[in-house]
């Protein structure tokens, strides 16, 4: 049972155009999201958090979105560099403080320069 | 910075046999973590520790233990290996809100173990 879904294995966008990135989720009592990166041959490194209480958030070239009726959430990179080439987990757990998080399987994004 | 290491990077086992991945912290995070990840496949949690002395069963905890006698390490030790546990290992450590983890994991570089 996936409760946190990445349905794009993979994607690629143009240098200096947007990357979208999406994620959706099953359990409704999953309340704070994040985001992590990771390179080839190297651990995961957090990237950006959000809270159920907020609906966006912001930290440079990177945003983002959550949208709770839908259990969606989204990282938008703007604009789009070729050191952002990476795979990107989403993650979640329910109630801040507990120490499970579940993974998402990743998205593999390609900037093509 | 070292920041959250484990040894060893690669280690190919046969059938049956045991060993110990080690991982060890110098953030002094009260949180340690051991994941494991399939190929197409999200980190799985296998076992997690909120302080010396303390662990608890993740996701996959079968065929596997661990212990955590001192704040810094956190080692995970496979017994009777089996092809199942083929996959990449991660270590990771989270340091405390006040609340509990922050679930900002500082993760090592992993280790890749090949059951034959």
């Amino acid at each position: 049972d996936q409760q946190v879904k990445q349905n794009s294995p993979s994607l690629s966008v143009q240098e200096g155009r947007i990357s979208i990135l999406n994620c959706d989720y099953t359990n409704s009592m999953f309340d704070y999201f994040l985001w992590y990166k990771k390179y080839p041959a190297e651990g995961p490194t957090f990237l950006i958090s959000i809270s159920s209480i907020k609906d966006k958030n912001e930290d440079g070239r990177f945003t983002v979105f959550l949208n709770k009726s839908a259990k969606h959430l989204s990282l938008h990179i703007v604009p789009s560099q070729p050191g952002d080439s990476a795979v990107y987990f989403c993650a979640a757990t329910a109630n801040f403080g507990n120490e499970k998080l579940t993974f998402g399987t990743g998205t593999r994004l390609t900037i093509i320069p | 910075n070292a920041g959250v290491t484990q040894t060893p990077k690669f280690r190919i086992l046969k059938i049956g046999q045991s060993m110990t991945l080690q991982c060890t912290q110098d953030m002094n995070h009260n949180y340690m973590y051991w994941y494991r990840q399939d190929p197409g496949m999200g980190l799985k949690l296998i076992y997690y520790s909120v302080g010396a002395g303390i662990t608890d069963k993740g996701e996959v905890p079968n065929g596997y233990n661990v212990s955590r006698s001192t704040t810094e390490d956190f080692p995970l030790r496979l017994e009777l290996a089996a092809p199942s546990q083929t996959s990449v290992y991660f270590c990771a450590s989270s340091y405390d809100s006040g609340g509990g983890s922050t679930g900002k994991l500082f993760f090592g570089s992993g280790t890749q173990l090949s059951v034959l």
